[in-house]
């Protein structure tokens, strides 16, 4: 069965560190591939998404990702962390062979001031 | 541009009661989701409407659990009875659906509904 696995739950960083949150994914065949964020307080939003084309996909707020097709990886990535960027991340997989969402159980993350 | 629009935002009922959420999506959005997330888990597909009909519900506990999206635009989730293990966020979302199999499509999600079962 399709999974999604995020491997650190909980990340803990100082401001100005770099990132990178990992995501791995179960299904061989053809996937869309996403990033959503939830801020304290705000609803779940769309970072970045990755369907076809240039693997590499640049986001909101700085923030981008590496689809990595043999590695069945797709991280996040961001050089330099602020105070704002303490969220919720979660990795999302959609594959064509049913169409259905799933999602990662989420990465932490709270940067330091 | 409204958001998509979920109500309560909290519920304290007890196990063996029932309960209703009610979802507006965004208007035109054609998509519309239901997704339960447990505490420190991500959030699961319960069911998917693509207007008025039922695209998936594959994961929905049907002994308990029914969602109905009259004239494909407001949607409800009953649960009836409830279980202690229902205890969650609710999470209601919606997308443009036009974007294909499998969809590109960005979800845009709701507040949620934040469930406690006594």
């Amino acid at each position: 069965a399709q999974s999604v696995s995020q491997h650190n739950h909980h990340v803990i960083l100082s401001e100005a560190a770099s990132l990178e949150l990992g995501c791995n994914y179960s299904y061989g065949g053809t996937v869309n591939l996403f990033w959503y964020v939830q801020y304290p307080g705000q609803h779940l939003q769309l970072l970045l998404k990755y369907f076809s084309g240039d693997p590499l996909v640049k986001g909101i707020k700085g923030f981008e990702a590496e689809f990595i097709k043999s590695k069945f990886s797709f991280n996040l990535r961001k050089p330099s962390v602020q105070w704002s960027d303490t969220a919720e991340y979660f990795c999302a997989v959609n594959a064509k062979r049913d169409d259905k969402i799933i999602f990662g159980k989420g990465t932490r993350l709270h940067i330091l001031p | 541009e409204a958001g998509v629009a979920q109500s309560p935002r909290y519920k304290i009922i007890e196990k063996r009661q029932s309960v209703a959420f009610w979802c507006n999506p965004i208007s035109g959005h054609a998509t519309l989701y239901w997704y339960q997330q447990i505490l420190g888990q991500g959030p699961k597909l319960l069911i998917q409407f693509q207007n008025n009909g039922v695209v998936d519900d594959s994961q929905l506990p049907k002994d308990r659990f029914s969602a109905e999206r009259l004239k494909g635009v407001d949607s409800t989730l009953k649960i009836q009875p409830a279980k202690l293990e229902d205890s969650a966020v609710y999470l209601c979302a919606s997308s443009p659906g036009l974007a294909g199999r499998p969809s590109t499509d960005t979800q845009y999600f709701g507040p949620g509904t934040r469930l406690t079962v006594l």
